[in-house]
């Protein structure tokens, strides 16, 4: 079972600030949220990971709530590069846990 | 971010064939590497884990007569897809990471067309 819920999809101008919003209501103490995105017909990308704080990267911006229960991925100037589907998933990084992808979210940028 | 390579990144193969995909982790040594199969306009499934040096751990429903995979170095993982079959046709993801606290990043995939 994937452990997270995300819209099915969203629109963003080009330029614009696009933030994809995860709920993850049953995370427990251990999990780690995980952001990968996948351009058309390539391997997932790694994007960002988190905790409980926030964390900052040269790709994007996690907000963490503070009760952990959801999170969301900014992606402060979007660009058409940006097109693709994000999955956000939890895993616990202390066990031997595997990632499990979601549905995930296709993000279209629009010019 | 680590790289992770595949090779070859698209195959086409008459049925009752095999075929092998590789796997390597370019600048680190993973320890444990992961093989995932999506079909079109689908999500990524998990096939199977391998630790080096182990045999692999098969997801349910993943035959592992079928699909051999070996991970005999800390930078080499290989699939084999034995007899293929037209609806073995996909696109398998290979992903890779150093100590279980890692991030696990992945491969470019590879297209698998049976004909």
């Amino acid at each position: 079972d994937a452990k997270t819920t995300q819209p099915p999809s969203m629109d963003c101008a080009e330029g614009r600030a696009a933030n994809l919003p995860c709920n993850h209501s049953t995370i427990s103490g251990n999990e780690y949220v995980y952001w990968y995105r996948q351009i058309h017909s390539q391997g997932p990308q790694y994007i960002i990971h988190g905790l409980k704080n926030n964390e900052t990267n040269e790709m994007a911006s996690l907000i963490i709530t503070e009760d952990r229960k959801s999170s969301t991925l900014i992606l402060p100037h979007a660009t058409l590069r940006d097109t693709a589907v994000y999955y956000c998933i939890v895993r616990d990084n202390f066990g031997n846990e595997k990632l499990t992808f979601g549905t995930g979210t296709r993000l279209t940028i629009i010019p | 971010g680590a790289v992770v390579s595949q090779h070859p990144s698209w195959v086409i193969c008459k049925s009752g064939t095999s075929v092998k995909i590789e796997c390597r982790s370019l600048d680190f040594q993973a320890t444990t590497m992961f093989w995932y199969r999506q079909f079109p306009k689908q999500s990524l499934m998990l096939m199977a884990t391998s630790n080096e040096g182990s045999k692999a751990t098969y997801e349910q429903g993943v035959e592992k007569d079928k699909f051999l995979i070996n991970h005999a170095s800390l930078t080499l993982s290989t699939l084999t897809v034995t007899s293929a079959h037209p609806e073995d046709s996909s696109f398998y993801i290979c992903s890779a990471r150093g100590s279980v606290f890692d991030t696990q990043y992945f491969g470019p995939g590879t297209r698998l067309t049976v004909l």
